[in-house]
């Protein structure tokens, strides 16, 4: 079946480094690629997303870059902050142009002041 | 925008008894779903309506869960009779449309003794 895989789990990075998450898709008919942070103890927040029709999206300090070929995506946070820290999850679409998302495990990013 | 807003934020019963998990999506949202999260099993979709119809439930776990949509801006999540394994933190989300980004609720985090 479909299937997203995310790397690494954990992630550590001194505040002001980058700090760059990978996910692997498996249905190469996927078409659009949500990131959500989540904070402990609180909702999924949606901070980027990426369409399949582009290969890089940018917002700020954060950018997504999305290789069809390869079937991969990943999220890039520049100039980390400590209220970076959050669990991050990938997500990629089941189909074309579904509401149905296949999510990645999460990758706990701990940014160290 | 006051967001998707989920009621109650917490929940503590015992297993056989009835849960009722509220949502209202946000204004003028035409698609609403609803998803569980575990450690184990990560963020799963449980169930998916369009303009009030449901579309999609082939995530709810048993019969024991039903979840209705009366009206465009209030969904219900039930578990009847519920079980420690149902334990868990329960999000509503609702998009625009099918094809836009889901937007969370604050979860429900429930507790099954």
């Amino acid at each position: 079946g479909e299937n997203v895989e995310q790397h690494p789990s954990t992630l550590s990075v001194q505040e002001g480094d980058s700090a760059v998450i990978k996910c692997t898709y498996s249905d190469s008919a996927s078409n659009y690629f949500p990131w959500y942070k989540q904070e402990l103890g609180k909702r999924p927040q949606l901070i980027i997303d990426i369409r399949s029709n582009v290969g890089e999206k940018k917002d700020q300090r954060i950018a997504v870059t999305l290789n069809k070929t390869a079937k991969h995506f990943s999220l890039h946070i520049t100039e980390t902050q400590p209220e970076d820290s959050a669990v991050y999850f990938c997500a990629a679409s089941i189909g074309s142009g579904t509401y149905k998302y296949i999510f990645g495990t999460g990758t706990r990013l701990k940014v160290l002041a | 925008d006051a967001g998707v807003i989920q009621s109650p934020r917490h929940e503590v019963t015992e297993m056989g008894q009835e849960v009722t998990l509220r949502c209202k999506p946000i204004s003028g949202h035409n698609s609403l779903f609803w998803y569980r999260q575990t450690m184990m099993r990560g963020l799963e979709l449980l169930i998916y309506f369009n303009n009030n119809v449901p579309i999609d439930d082939s995530g709810m776990p048993e019969d024991r869960f039903s979840a209705k949509m009366p009206n465009a801006s209030f969904s219900t999540l039930k578990i009847q009779p519920s079980e420690p394994r149902d334990s868990a933190v329960y999000f509503c989300a609702s998009s625009l449309t099918q094809y836009q980004p889901q937007h969370f609720g604050d979860g429900t985090r429930l507790s099954i003794l």
